[in-house]
């Protein structure tokens, strides 16, 4: 699994709400990614990270914040839940050298 | 980055070998073609990726055309464990973000 751990797997939450999801590495790699899934539209990246303090939007980053104060952590925020936001969210992680990304087992994000 | 098509399902027969094409007519100098796979409910995985050469690695090989507008990854000797979802991507070998764009894919069911 690459060292990658998301909290929490499962997260059911109210309209209006703020969120925060959590990508946890252990493998001390620089970049860093967020993408969200959806029936009919694949997987969409929301934000990335390049290093601590260092990142960059997406093509789907409305509604979204991210932080990255440690290297190890990326935390994606909804600062006020929709409905729309309801998905299946995957954090990546991939070295400077290597040219692969390697997912996270997702969080699944449901907004009632 | 290029635009990648794929059909949208296949089947194979377990023990056979599955042939999934990749078109990319598109495809610039400088960029790779990478194939990930999705398997239901997990996050996608890093199978192979080539520039010019064909590749091949534990999982699969890649073919690659000469004039590198399309593209078939082969898995040897399929498995029920193969059925997944299999994504075909382009990315330039400058952009250090390393952001995959993904498409729609190939469902691919592999039958007893």
């Amino acid at each position: 699994d690459a060292g990658i751990t998301q909290s929490p797997r499962h997260k059911v939450t109210e309209t209006g709400t703020p969120v925060t999801l959590r990508c946890h590495q252990t493998e001390n790699h620089r970049y860093m990614y967020w993408y969200r899934q959806d029936p009919g539209h694949g997987l969409r990246l929301i934000h990335y990270s390049y290093g601590v303090k260092d990142t960059d939007k997406g093509e789907v980053s409305d509604g979204y914040s991210v932080s990255r104060s440690k290297t190890e952590d990326f935390l994606l925020t909804l600062e006020s839940a929709t409905s729309s936001q309801t998905s299946v969210y995957f954090c990546a992680i991939r070295t400077l050298m290597n040219t692969e990304a390697f997912f996270g087992q997702g969080t699944r994000l449901t907004v009632v | 980055d290029a635009k990648t098509t794929q059909p949208p399902s296949m089947d194979c027969a377990e023990g056979r070998a599955a042939n999934l094409p990749c078109n990319h007519s598109t495809i610039s100098g400088n960029e790779y073609v990478y194939w990930y796979r999705q398997i239901h409910s997990q996050g996608p995985q890093y199978i192979i990726h080539g520039l010019k050469n064909n590749e091949t690695n534990e999982m699969a090989s890649l073919i690659i055309t000469e004039d590198r507008k399309s593209s078939t990854l082969i898995l040897p000797h399929a498995t029920l464990r193969d059925t997944a979802v299999y994504y075909c991507i382009v990315r330039v070998t400058t952009d250090s973000w390393g952001k995959l764009q993904f498409g729609a894919g190939t469902q691919v069911v592999v039958t007893p």
